[in-house]
Formats: structure tokens, C-alpha cells, sequence
């Protein structure tokens, strides 16, 4: 079974650009997080999608924004960027079941601002 | 707020030694607790759940509720756990997953 991939691997942008980021989830599985691991911070929440809607998202601004498509896949759109956005951004999936909300990561896109 | 505490953030043993890695959580709710595991130039997979108590490659971990500790035993390292290692905790999935910074383990030869 295939893992969460993640396009592009590596991404270089100037200060003020848009990033979009894309993130396809395991077979069956409804829920997409966005993570955000910059250098020193560690990884940090950004977003999570289930079924098409954003249920929460953690501390950053609103410039950060993504939706999940019927399909589940996501994008993720960082506007007006700035340096300090350069970091590892992961996504994972999960499928959301009672027991518990264990998380699978893809292996990451690089953004890198300059 | 969610916390989770890594103290270490490298640690060096012997092969055949023992090892601890140590985690620290702070939730008022009931916690899940996961430990991630991060291979040179692999992506991160889950190592262990604390609420499927398996053991995966002779790593185990307990929830221990009292000191709000999680922490990653295994009792003979071998080389090829050398790697990151992150501690996660998760509250249903509202605020996705909490992260420590991670504990580089180093198994010497």
C-alpha cells in the first residue's frame, strides 16, 4: 500500500511569493494534517482537514491556508511568504477511528524563501 | 496548553547497552501518546502507541500517568537505532499532534 507522498520535494521561493504545497493521503484514510519543522522549533501543528473541512488549525497566521479536495488530497498555501517561513513542511494522514488517531507522515516538501 | 518535554537532546550509548529515552508530557485530558522514530534520510514512521502496549523492535514504552512520563526503554541497543526520535502526544486529533524536540540517539560500536 502506498505512504502519504508529497509533491514538490523541494520548492525555492522569494520573499512576497506564494507556496502551494500538495499532500495525497493513504487509500481510506479522511483526515490530512500540515506540520511546519523549521530549524531549531521543531515540528509544529499547522492544520487539519477531515472530510473536506478545516477543523483546526494551530498558531500561525492566516496567511497559512490549505483546503482537502473530495478525493482527500490537500494543498497547503503559505501567501506574501517571509523568510523564517523556510522550514520542512510534513503532512500526514489518519484514519479517524475510535480507537485511536494514530498519524502517518509523508516525507516532507522543503520550502525554502530567499 | 499541550507540552511535551524531550530533555535530552543527544544521547550516546554502547551497542548492548541499555537505553532510556526520556519524555515528560503536560494535558489536562486523557493523553494519547506515540513515539516516532526518524531513520538518516527516511521519513518519520511510528515507532510505538502507548495504547496498543506492543513492543516494536525490542523497544517498549509505559504511560505513566502519575509522573506524566512516556519514556522509550529498550534493553540492548543495537547500531541501527541510531537515529531522531520524537515524542508526540495527541488529543483526539483537535489539536493535532504536540511534538518534543527530539532525542538524537547514538549507538556507538
Amino acid at each position: 500500500e502506498a505512504g502519504v507522498t508529497q509533491s514538490p520535494t523541494h520548492l525555492i521561493k522569494t520573499r512576497g511569493q506564494q507556496a502551494t504545497l500538495r499532500c495525497s493521503p493513504i487509500s481510506g484514510h479522511t483526515s490530512v494534517y500540515w506540520y511546519q519543522q523549521a530549524l531549531g522549533l521543531g515540528l509544529q501543528f499547522l492544520l487539519w482537514y477531515d472530510e473536506g473541512e478545516e477543523r483546526n488549525r494551530g498558531n500561525f497566521p492566516p496567511r497559512f491556508s490549505g483546503r482537502q479536495f473530495p478525493n482527500y488530497s490537500s494543498e497547503l498555501n503559505v501567501n506574501a511568504l517571509e523568510l523564517e517561513d523556510s522550514a520542512l513542511y510534513l503532512c500526514a494522514s489518519s484514519l479517524r477511528d475510535y480507537l485511536t488517531d494514530t498519524q502517518y507522515f509523508g516525507p516532507g516538501t522543503r520550502l525554502t524563501v530567499l | 496548553a499541550q507540552r511535551v518535554t524531550q530533555p535530552e537532546k543527544l544521547l550516546s550509548v554502547f551497542k548492548g547497552a541499555p537505553v532510556e529515552l526520556k519524555c515528560n508530557y503536560s494535558y489536562s485530558g486523557s493523553p494519547e501518546l506515540f513515539w516516532y522514530v526518524q531513520y538518516s534520510r527516511q521519513r518519520l514512521q511510528l515507532l510505538l502507541r502507548h495504547i496498543s502496549r506492543e513492543s516494536i523492535k525490542g523497544f517498549t514504552a509505559d504511560l505513566n500517568k502519575g509522573e506524566t512520563s512516556f519514556h522509550l526503554k529498550k534493553p540492548f541497543a543495537q547500531e541501527e537505532d541510531s537515529a531522531m526520535y520524537y515524542c508526540a502526544l495527541g488529543g483526539g486529533g483537535a489539536d493535532g499532534l504536540t511534538f518534543g524536540k527530539g532525542t538524537h540517539l547514538i549507538i556507538q560500536p
